[in-house]
């Protein structure tokens, strides 16, 4: 069965970096998409960016353009998610999350989504 | 990048109840759209892709519909397991985007 299991909490000092681990199981790691999500406490879930696993490729939401690094392991089969130079209000749990896709043949392009999650981490930014 | 608003924020509904639970684009996105619902302290989890698509496990009282920028959230029978906070999602531009969410309490 599909797993995603997250690395734990992580107290940090303002000004610090963070790496936060996925380690997936129960399927082909290297065929698939991988997104990072966040959700600050009683906020709304925030997309961060996706890397694909096949070629390393990735996307990041603008918020997080130079900040955050996304980077798989293929022989673990494990996604992490940095994020650098860490404030009061990135405290949040975060997510990875692996994605299908369905082809769309009327758009002639893949449409992603999120079939499994990880159970979270969270990391609290605080002097 | 593309803003989804969804409405309303909350919403009181009864055991039974037909709830709907709407989704708008700032531009058009096709079907490039997707729902989860999260419950406090669990990961979200996926309802349904591309609008319409149930995803497997998902029960049949929950339906999607709408296409380009409008799009529709149906929950039939809610249950007391369906009070959670709902989001879409748009997968159509390079920087994915979520609803500010919806939800859905006991009346």
């Amino acid at each position: 069965q599909v797993q995603m299991v997250q690395s734990g909490v992580e107290v940090k000092m303002p000004g610090a970096s963070v790496k936060v681990s996925c380690k997936t199981s129960g399927f082909t790691f290297t065929q698939y998409v991988i997104s990072w999500v966040r959700q600050a406490p009683g906020q709304g879930l925030q997309w961060m960016g996706r890397i694909s696993v096949y070629n390393g490729d990735t996307k990041y939401a603008q918020m997080f353009q130079g900040r955050a690094t996304l980077t798989t392991d293929t022989s673990t089969s494990t996604a992490y998610m940095e994020l650098r130079s860490l404030r009061s209000d990135d405290t949040a749990v975060y997510y990875c999350a692996r994605q299908s896709f369905e082809w769309l043949p009327k758009q002639d392009r893949a449409l992603y989504y999120s079939d499994y999650w990880g159970q979270g981490t969270l990391v609290t930014v605080s002097s | 990048d593309i803003q989804m608003t969804q409405s309303p924020s909350s919403l009181s509904a009864s055991v039974g109840d037909r709830v709907t639970i709407t989704c708008r684009a700032s531009q058009n996105i096709a079907n490039y759209l997707n729902w989860y619902q999260q419950k406090p302290g669990k990961a979200p989890q996926l309802l349904i892709y591309a609008a319409s698509s149930l995803q497997s496990g998902v029960p049949s009282g929950f339906s999607g519909s709408g296409s380009e920028t409008d799009f529709t959230l149906t929950i039939n029978g809610l249950q007391l397991e369906d009070f959670a906070t709902y989001y879409c999602q748009q997968t159509y531009s390079t920087s994915w985007t979520f609803g500010q969410g919806t939800k859905v309490e006991i009346k």
